[in-house]
């Protein structure tokens, strides 16, 4: 069965370091990728997307994700972590044929400490 | 002007009421969806549309029942509602008919129902 797993439900990082938020998923081929960010109280803003090429996407708010087929992977990072980085973050597959629809992983929350 | 706007942003109602939200989308997609976040933030689909055309139903009670009046806006209408029926749901669109969803899907704010 198709799904994406994000195994860190929570993450805690010190304000300036870096980040690493993982996502596997498990499709018959490469899916569409994508990594989402809400805020509280807030909808969800796309932070970068993969759909063929370079497997290093860059993103808005410095974030950068890498595509690794041979893991099934796409993973998010950021290099140094700001307060306002503090949000769930959704990694989520599209299928490539017919009509698409976003299958999301369940979510990882990301709290930044002074 | 935002480009997935959805109505209304709260809203709490008795069990067994009837109730509405609106969802429209100013981008010029041709598909939308509705998505139920639960209480532990995930995310799962329940329909969508194509140009007014039904496409995905997933397992959804038949009390629930989307309704699209042209490619621009889609409702979702909830009958008898139940406790369990409270949730966020986040309308969608992209431009998806068939090709590579270059700019991903735009979410609205979502509409958070509480069912008391």
């Amino acid at each position: 069965a198709q799904s994406v797993t994000q195994p860190d439900i929570h993450i805690t990082v010190s304000e300036g370091a870096s980040l690493e938020l993982r996502c596997n998923y498990s499709y018959g081929a490469t899916p569409y990728l994508f990594w989402y960010v809400q805020s509280p109280g807030q909808g969800l803003q796309l932070l970068l997307k993969y759909f063929s090429g370079d497997t290093l996407v860059q993103g808005i708010k410095g974030f950068e994700a890498e595509f690794k087929r041979s893991q099934s992977s796409f993973n998010l990072r950021k290099p140094s972590v700001h307060w306002s980085d503090a949000a769930e973050y959704f990694c989520a597959v599209g299928e490539r044929s017919g009509f698409q629809k976003l299958v999301f992983g369940t979510g990882t929350r990301l709290l930044v400490s002074p | 002007d935002t480009a997935v706007s959805q109505t209304p942003k709260y809203l709490v109602t008795q069990m067994g009421n009837d109730k509405s939200i609106k969802c429209e989308q100013n981008l010029g997609h041709d598909t939308m969806y509705w998505y139920k976040q639960d209480s532990k933030k995930f995310l799962k689909i329940m329909f969508s549309y194509n140009n007014k055309e039904l496409i995905i139903n997933e397992t959804v009670p038949n009390r629930f029942s989307p309704k699209s009046p042209d490619k621009a806006h889609l409702n979702l209408h909830i009958n008898s509602l139940e406790l369990g029926d409270s949730a966020v749901y986040f309308c969608a669109s992209s431009q998806s008919q068939g090709v590579t969803p270059v700019n991903g899907y735009t979410f609205g704010s979502g509409t958070r129902l509480t069912v008391v």
